[in-house]
């Protein structure tokens, strides 16, 4: 079967870094998507990772593991604009996303 | 970056009537588009996918009669909400993929559906 499982809810301080977690299971795999999703807007795309291995983009980096089901994404700097949900989903042989149910990030002062 | 274009982005309407709404990939040519209903503090449900040209496939349990979908050119999909009721209240986001290996979906504004 196929299964994505993330953090309901984490809390950080503003200018630290904080590391969401997402393991999947699914028997084909087409990558995996991190998506940050500000309440009552659409999701905004902010990563991709088809390889094992880090991919970092400016204070946002995301990591996968194949062969774990794993990947995380890292917020680094925090600002009080990054409180969001953020989304993981991987992309199954069929081309089609399945979702995690999002992990709200709460940025204190 | 590709942009896609949802609207409305809020509408409010009577129970019983019929909503339609459109999704537009402004600057390249979707073979595919989703649709994905959101509730409040929930994730994103897929409800159907559809390919140009094509019948829609509709994901377990979202009615193809209440729920219309029209791919009917690269550019373009819309979703109808017949004989709307208030349990039809929600978000729904529509996204986009060129096809084939192209695995990046670009994601409309959403829109957020009252039925009253």
């Amino acid at each position: 079967g196929q299964n994505i499982d993330q953090p309901t809810e984490m809390t950080a301080t503003e200018g630290a870094i904080v590391q969401i977690n997402c393991t999947y299971q699914t028997s084909g795999f087409n990558g995996l998507f991190w998506y940050q999703q500000h309440a009552g807007e659409a999701p905004t795309f902010l990563s991709y990772n088809v390889l094992d291995g880090l991919e970092e983009k400016g204070r946002f980096s995301s990591f996968l593991s194949r062969s774990k089901g794993y990947s995380y994404l890292l917020l680094k700097e925090l600002q009080m604009k990054d409180s969001a949900s953020y989304l993981c989903a991987f992309m199954d042989s069929n081309y089609q996303l399945i979702w995690g149910a999002g992990t709200k990030l709460i940025i204190k002062p | 970056g590709a942009v896609v274009s949802q609207h409305p982005s809020w509408v409010i309407c009577k129970s019983g009537t019929s909503v339609k709404i459109e999704c537009r990939s402004l600057d390249f040519q979707a073979t595919t588009m989703f649709w994905y209903r959101q509730f409040p503090k929930q994730s994103l449900m897929l409800m159907a996918t559809s390919n140009e040209g094509s019948k829609a496939t509709y994901e377990q349990g979202v009615e193809k009669d209440k729920f219309l979908i029209n791919h009917a050119s690269l550019t373009l999909s819309t979703l109808t909400v017949t004989s709307a009721h208030p349990e039809d209240s929600s978000f729904y986001i529509c996204s986009a993929r060129r096809g084939g290996s192209d695995t990046e979906a670009f994601f409309g504004q959403g829109t957020r559906l009252t039925v009253v």
